[in-house]
Order: structure tokens, then C-alpha cells, then sequence
């Protein structure tokens, strides 16, 4: 069975650099049938894309976050991870790793809560 | 960017009785619509894709059903674990995704 989890600090301070990984199980995310996706969700701004991740190196990000994301991956340990750097305090979010077949996501980690805070 | 409005924003019903949710986009998404149910704590679970399409271990009482700009999440009988937030979502920029703002079904 597919399982997804994030890790990562619980804390940033602004300006910083967030930084998260994802830790996949049951399955590979060297497959050409999938992206392994970020999001986040706020209560002020409900559910966002922040970038995707696919098996050749592509990666995609949410313009709106103006290149303040990085989304790299590690095929030896299954990992894929998230950096977004210049933190504020609106970037505090629970953040989502996500398995994302073409249109809907299918999998989804439990999801991890980061504060920007000094 | 095509946006997504969910509506009602809140739903009061009784277990056993019938939810119908709406979800309208600014331009068409084709078929291209999920909806997830979310309850507090958990990350979103997929319920349906593809606008009519139940995804794997989701009970019969969920429905979806539209094209286009409107489309309709349907719960024929509303069960206790049923009452949670729903979203829509889109992806037509995929891999980039966007949602609705949500539906919140609440027991009456």
C-alpha cells in the first residue's frame, strides 16, 4: 500500500528557507505514470499547488510563489523534497506531499505544520 | 487561471438525508474534476475523478456527475462519517492543480 510522509522542521523564521522531505513507501516515484506533487493549505488561503516533481527531473512550479520554490528528489532513498526560501509569515501552512495521477491526487501524506515565526 | 466556486459554502442536514453540492469553474475543464473530502486533522481523501468516476474503496452513496463549467457532488444518504469539508479541483494546468474553497456539510 502507497504511503506518503512528510518531515521536516516545525518552525522557520522569516526570510529563512523552509525545507521539507517526502518519504514514499509501497511504491516508487521512478514511474513514468505519476508526479509527486506539493501542496499546502491555510486557513486564509484554503488548498494550494506549490510545485510538482516527475521521474526524468522535470519539475513545475505555482507561478504565484514567484521561484521561491525548489523541488528536487533522491530515487536511491524514494524521497522527493521541498524548499521555499524568503519565508513570511503567510507561508505558514500545513504542507502536503501528494501522489498525482493525470488530473486528481490519489495519495496524499498526512500532512506536516509549519509556522513562520521569529 | 481558472477559478472554482463551491457552493453552498455551508450545508446543515440530517444523517440519512440527501447532499447535493455544486461546484462551478470560470471556463471548462472538460470532465477534468475531482472531489475530495477532508475532515479536521486529516489530509484530503479523493472520492471522485474524472467528474463520475468513484475512485477506489469509495462507497456507492457518492456520486458526481457534470461537464463543462458545472458539476455536482451528490451523497444519496448522508452517514455519521459522512459530515466533513469537501473540495473540488481541477487541472488545467497540469500537473498544476487549483480548488474550490469548499463545502462544509455539518450535521443539523
Amino acid at each position: 500500500q502507497l504511503q506518503l510522509q512528510e518531515s521536516g522542521p516545525g518552525l522557520v523564521k522569516p526570510s529563512e528557507t523552509l525545507s521539507l522531505t517526502c518519504t514514499v513507501s509501497g511504491g516508487s516515484i521512478n514511474s513514468s505514470s505519476h508526479y509527486w506533487g506539493w501542496l499546502r493549505q491555510s486557513p486564509g488561503k484554503g488548498l494550494e499547488w506549490i510545485g510538482s516533481f516527475y521521474y526524468s527531473g522535470s519539475t513545475q512550479d505555482n507561478p504565484s510563489l514567484k521561484s521561491r520554490v525548489t523541488i528536487s528528489a533522491d530515487t536511491s532513498k524514494n524521497q522527493f523534497s521541498l524548499k521555499l526560501s524568503s519565508v513570511t509569515v503567510a507561508d505558514t501552512a500545513v504542507y502536503y506531499c501528494a501522489r498525482q495521477e493525470e488530473g486528481p491526487l490519489d495519495h496524499w501524506g498526512q500532512g506536516t505544520l509549519v509556522t513562520v515565526s521569529s | 487561471e481558472i477559478v472554482l466556486t463551491q457552493s453552498p459554502a455551508t450545508l446543515s442536514l440530517s444523517p440519512g438525508e440527501r447532499a447535493t453540492l455544486s461546484c462551478r469553474a470560470s471556463q471548462s475543464v472538460s470532465r477534468y474534476l475531482a472531489w475530495y473530502q477532508q475532515k479536521p486533522g486529516q489530509a484530503p481523501r479523493l472520492l471522485i475523478h474524472d467528474a463520475s468516476n468513484r475512485a477506489t474503496g469509495i462507497p456507492a452513496r457518492f456520486s458526481g456527475s457534470g461537464s463543462g463549467t458545472d458539476f455536482t457532488l451528490t451523497i444519496s444518504s448522508l452517514e455519521p462519517e459522512d459530515f466533513a469539508v469537501y473540495y473540488c479541483q481541477q487541472r488545467s494546468n497540469w500537473p498544476g492543480v487549483t480548488f474550490g474553497g469548499g463545502t462544509k456539510v455539518e450535521i443539523k
